[in-house]
């Protein structure tokens, strides 16, 4: 089966850091996306792992664990835009559907 | 960046109609497309799994004779919701994945049906 497991939502204040966790239990794995999305707007891609460790990328970050089954975005110096739904994905197998989390609600107050 | 681009952006329409989104990948060819529904508040749960040339994937409780799937060019795919009902109201995005290092979907906008 799939599963993929995220909390549903999370505050925080502008300028701090926050962590948004993933775990997936998935048949097969062939990389880890993050999406950000905006209420009433289509997904964006924010990152991907496929290896274990850490990619950074400005003040978006994410850790992938393949062998815990665990993945972490951390957004860094927060602003008002970045409030939005925040979706984790997994792909089985090269060339196939995401199949997504049910997403995480920031909520980023001033 | 590859561009992925779904037509209309909102739709009304009258229970037992039928409905077309039209989704379009601008800059590339895309041999296969994903279409995907969305619920308030919920999450994108995978409807099929749209190929160029061939009939569609649907994943398990999609009905294939009431979301038909066209994929007849390298360019273009069709979603048509057929005899549409108002648990039909929903938000509707196609993607596809163009060849990137990361292999991520770009999605379309999106297309909000809303089923009176």
């Amino acid at each position: 089966g799939q599963n993929i497991d995220q909390p549903t939502e999370m505050t925080a204040t502008e300028g701090a850091i926050v962590q948004i966790n993933c775990t997936y239990q998935t048949s097969g794995f062939n990389g880890l996306f993050w999406y950000q999305q905006h209420a009433g707007e289509a997904p964006t891609f924010l990152s991907y792992n496929v290896l274990d460790g850490l990619e950074e990328k400005g003040r978006f970050s994410s850790f992938l664990s393949r062998s815990k089954g665990y993945s972490y975005l951390l957004l860094k110096e927060l602003q008002m835009k970045d409030s939005a739904s925040y979706l984790c994905a997994v792909t089985e197998q090269a060339g196939t559907a995401l199949i997504f989390g049910k997403g995480t609600t920031l909520s980023v107050s001033s | 960046g590859a561009v992925v681009s779904q037509h209309p952006s909102w739709v009304i329409c009258k229970s037992g109609t039928s409905v077309k989104i039209e989704c379009r990948s601008l800059d590339f060819q895309a041999t296969t497309m994903f279409w995907y529904r969305q619920f308030p508040k919920q999450s994108l749960m995978l409807m099929a799994t749209s190929n160029e040339g061939s009939k569609a994937t649907y994943e398990q409780g999609v009905e294939k004779d009431k979301f038909l799937i066209n994929h007849a060019s390298l360019t273009l795919s069709t979603l048509t919701v057929t005899s549409a009902h108002p648990e039909d109201s929903s938000f509707y995005i196609c993607s596809a994945r163009a060849r990137t290092a990361t292999g991520e979907l770009f999605f379309g906008e999106g297309s909000r049906l809303t089923v009176l």
